[in-house]
C-alpha cells in the first residue's frame, strides 16, 4: 500500500513549456485533489475530482486542466508554465470528505 | 471573504503545552480542520471539530471552538520533539471538498 505517490519530485521548465505532474493512490479513494503551496501562505485548493469522470475547479485553476479516467490516477497539467507557478505542488486523496493523505510534493521552478 | 490566520511561530520546552492559535472569517465552516506538515512531507490530517461542538479531545490533543469570536485552537499536552513541525487549520466554506488554509505555525520543541 504505497499511499498517494507523485512524480516528479522535482522539476524546472522554461516558460511556455508545458508538463503533466502526476499522481496516483491506491486506497480506491474517489475524492482527489490538487494543491499549490507558496512561501508564508496556505495550501491553494488548484482543481478537485470526486470520482472518475468528475473533476471541478477550486480557487486557483488559471493555468492548469485535469482529468480524472480512473479511480486510482489524477494527472495535473500545467498548459504554458509561467513564473508564477513555480510553488510545490500536491496531491491529496480521502474516501470522502477533506483531504486526508497528501503526498510528499512535486517543487516546480519555472524560469 | 475567506481568510484565515494564524501566528507564524511557536516555540516551547519539550514536556510543557502547547497552544496553536487560528482565526477565521466565514462562520458557514461547518468543519474545521487542523493538518499537521513535517519537513519535506505532504500535510497530515490531524483532528477537526464539527461547528456545533465547543470542544474536541483526541488523546494529547484537545481542540476548541469559539464561534462567537471565530476563534480556533489546538492544544497539544506534553509536547516532544516529535511534534515540530508546521500546523494549518483549514475552514470550509465551499463545503469539505473546498478547504481555505492559513499559512501556518511553525511550532520547534527545545529540551
Amino acid at each position: 500500500n504505497a499511499g498517494v505517490t507523485q512524480t516528479p519530485k522535482f522539476q524546472v521548465l522554461k516558460t511556455g513549456q508545458s508538463m503533466t505532474l502526476q499522481c496516483a493512490q491506491d486506497m480506491n479513494h474517489e475524492y482527489m485533489s490538487w494543491y499549490r503551496q507558496d512561501p508564508g501562505m496556505g495550501l491553494r485548493l488548484i482543481h478537485y475530482s470526486v470520482g472518475a469522470g468528475i473533476t471541478d475547479q477550486g480557487e486557483v485553476p488559471n493555468g492548469y486542466n485535469v482529468s480524472r479516467s480512473t479511480t486510482e490516477d489524477f494527472p495535473l497539467r500545467l498548459l504554458s508554465a509561467a513564473p508564477s507557478q513555480t510553488s510545490v505542488y500536491f496531491c491529496a486523496s480521502s474516501s470522502s470528505g477533506p483531504p486526508e493523505y497528501f503526498g510528499p510534493g512535486t517543487r516546480l521552478t519555472v524560469t | 471573504g475567506e481568510d484565515v490566520e494564524q501566528s507564524l511561530f511557536l516555540s516551547v520546552r519539550e514536556g510543557d503545552s502547547s497552544v496553536i492559535n487560528c482565526t477565521y472569517t466565514d462562520s458557514s465552516s461547518t468543519y474545521l480542520y487542523w493538518y499537521k506538515q513535517e519537513p519535506g512531507a505532504g500535510l497530515q490530517l490531524l483532528t477537526y471539530i464539527f461547528s456545533n461542538m465547543d470542544m474536541k479531545q483526541d488523546q494529547r490533543l484537545t481542540v476548541l471552538l469559539n464561534k462567537k469570536d471565530k476563534h480556533l485552537s489546538l492544544r497539544i499536552a506534553d509536547t516532544q520533539t516529535g511534534d515540530s513541525a508546521i500546523y494549518f487549520c483549514a475552514e470550509t466554506p465551499g463545503g469539505y471538498n473546498k478547504l481555505i488554509f492559513g499559512a501556518g505555525t511553525r511550532l520547534a520543541v527545545h529540551p
